[in-house]
């Protein structure tokens, strides 16, 4: 079973920088996207972004382009969300999750995250 | 950009039906997905590809998509049932998540 475990909780102050990682097993990491979803206190989910492991194509989402950075290193499975310069308001639970494969039945399709990271607290106060 | 919308709350009484509705324009032309998120936990996923339930899920959850709107139903509704619901689609090569539904069962 696919499983994703995020790195731990992290208190930062305004300015400072953070990487946060994402560790991938028991699956082909290189043949599934690895996606980033932020939850402010109290909040829903919001897209960030995707990364395609194999090659590290990436595809942000217009709200999070220029503000975070999504990366991978596949040589040891882990896929990575980095800030230059954090705010206040980037405190929240970042999770990663797994993109399940594209499905097409007729004209309908879809993909989802099939498998999601316990969450990695990061809060930012001075 | 692509819109879900879904009501803020939706209470039910215990061994009740609750219905959640996430609505979007053409909805019923795309899959739906449906997540569960109990406090503290991470999301899961409860209904994929419109109607189907992942193995482990009980047969109490159910999903339909048609026309601009999609439902989560729970019959038979139990309190270990409350939690915050997302619904979820794919647009343009995007996730789009609805605004989340906050399901009291009182």
């Amino acid at each position: 079973e696919a499983k994703l475990v995020q790195s731990g909780a992290e208190v930062k102050k305004p300015g400072e920088s953070l990487k946060i990682s994402c560790k991938a097993s028991e699956y082909t990491f290189t043949s599934s996207y690895v996606g980033w979803v932020r939850q402010m206190p109290g909040k829903g989910l919001e897209y960030m972004g995707i990364i395609w492991p194999g090659d590290s194509g990436i595809r942000y989402s217009p709200s999070f382009q220029g503000q975070v950075t999504i990366s991978v290193d596949k040589s040891i499975k882990t896929a990575f969300l980095q800030w230059s310069s954090l705010k206040a308001s980037d405190t929240a639970i970042y999770y990663c999750a797994r993109l399940s494969p594209d499905t097409l039945v007729g004209t309908k399709r879809g993909r989802y995250f099939d498998t999601w990271g316990q969450g990695t607290l990061v809060t930012v106060s001075s | 950009s692509y819109d879900l919308i879904q009501p803020p709350s939706v209470s039910v009484s215990p061994g009740q039906t609750a219905s959640i509705t996430c609505s979007g324009d053409k909805l019923g032309d795309k899959f739906v997905y449906w997540y569960q998120q109990k406090t503290g936990q991470s999301p899961v996923v409860v209904i994929y590809e419109d109607a189907e339930r992942p193995s482990g899920i009980p047969e109490r959850f159910s999903g339909s998509s048609s026309g601009n709107t999609a439902t989560l139903t729970i019959s038979g509704t139990q309190a270990m049932d409350e939690a915050d619901y997302y619904c979820q689609a794919w647009d343009s090569r995007t996730v789009v998540f609805g605004g989340g539904t906050k399901l009291a069962v009182l």
